[in-house]
């Protein structure tokens, strides 16, 4: 099967750096996506890694280590506007489904 | 360019009724996928739809059934509601040559079923 682990709620300060995390099991990986969701919208596409490394869209960035089977997504210069779920979410060769999504970490912007 | 439309944006439901959600994806795309989301956890897949077949289920049961029309704008029909059908449910759209990590969702439709 599959399965992916995220941290369920973060809260991070207006301007500041805000890393969320996220771990999968899965065979024959394809690669690791982000999606953004404000409550009561449709998930929106941020990335996707299927090499190793970082891959950086403006403030957006996110990482995946596929030797530990650990990606993470990192949100710079945070706005207020970014409180929102992330999801992170795995293409796999195996099983029929396109896209297996974690269960979203809910990030809380503060000033 | 229009983007992924989903009708109605509410439903409400009783137990044992059935009921149909309709989808129509972004412009150019080709291949529609349904998914279902509890309150606080991520979309599930149910099933995706291409050249008007069934081309990949999730572990859904035969309840759920759809369908795809020529112009590539879906159905999703749900027999026999059960109160655990209570959920977000997505469309999202993609190209069948491109790359399925990228979809494209649309508002969703809430059903509650009483």
């Amino acid at each position: 099967g599959q399965s992916l682990e995220q941290p369920s709620e973060v809260t991070a300060v207006e301007g500041a750096i805000v890393q969320i995390n996220c771990t999968y099991q899965t065979s024959g990986f394809y690669g690791l996506s982000w999606y953004q969701q404000h409550d009561g919208g449709a998930p929106t596409f941020l990335s996707y890694n299927a090499l190793d490394g970082l891959e950086e869209t403006g403030r957006f960035s996110s990482f995946l280590s596929r030797s530990d089977s650990y990606g993470y997504l990192l949100l710079q210069e945070l706005q207020m506007k970014d409180s929102a779920s992330y999801f992170c979410a795995v293409r796999s060769l195996s099983g029929n489904t396109p896209l297996v999504f974690g269960k979203g970490t809910r990030l809380s912007v503060i000033a | 360019d229009a983007g992924v439309t989903q009708s109605p944006t509410h439903l409400i439901k009783t137990r044992g009724q059935q009921v149909t959600l309709r989808c129509s994806p972004k412009s150019g795309h080709d291949t529609v996928s349904w998914y279902q989301q509890a309150l606080g956890q991520g979309p599930q897949f149910i099933f995706q739809y291409y050249e008007e077949e069934e081309r990949q289920r999730g572990n859904f049961p035969d309840r759920f059934s759809g369908h795809q029309f020529p112009n590539y704008s879906s159905e999703l029909n749900v027999n026999a509601l059960l109160l655990g059908d209570s959920a977000l449910y997505l469309c999202a759209s993609s190209l069948r040559t491109g790359v399925s990590y990228e979809q494209y969702f649309g508002p969703g439709t809430r059903l509650t079923v009483t």
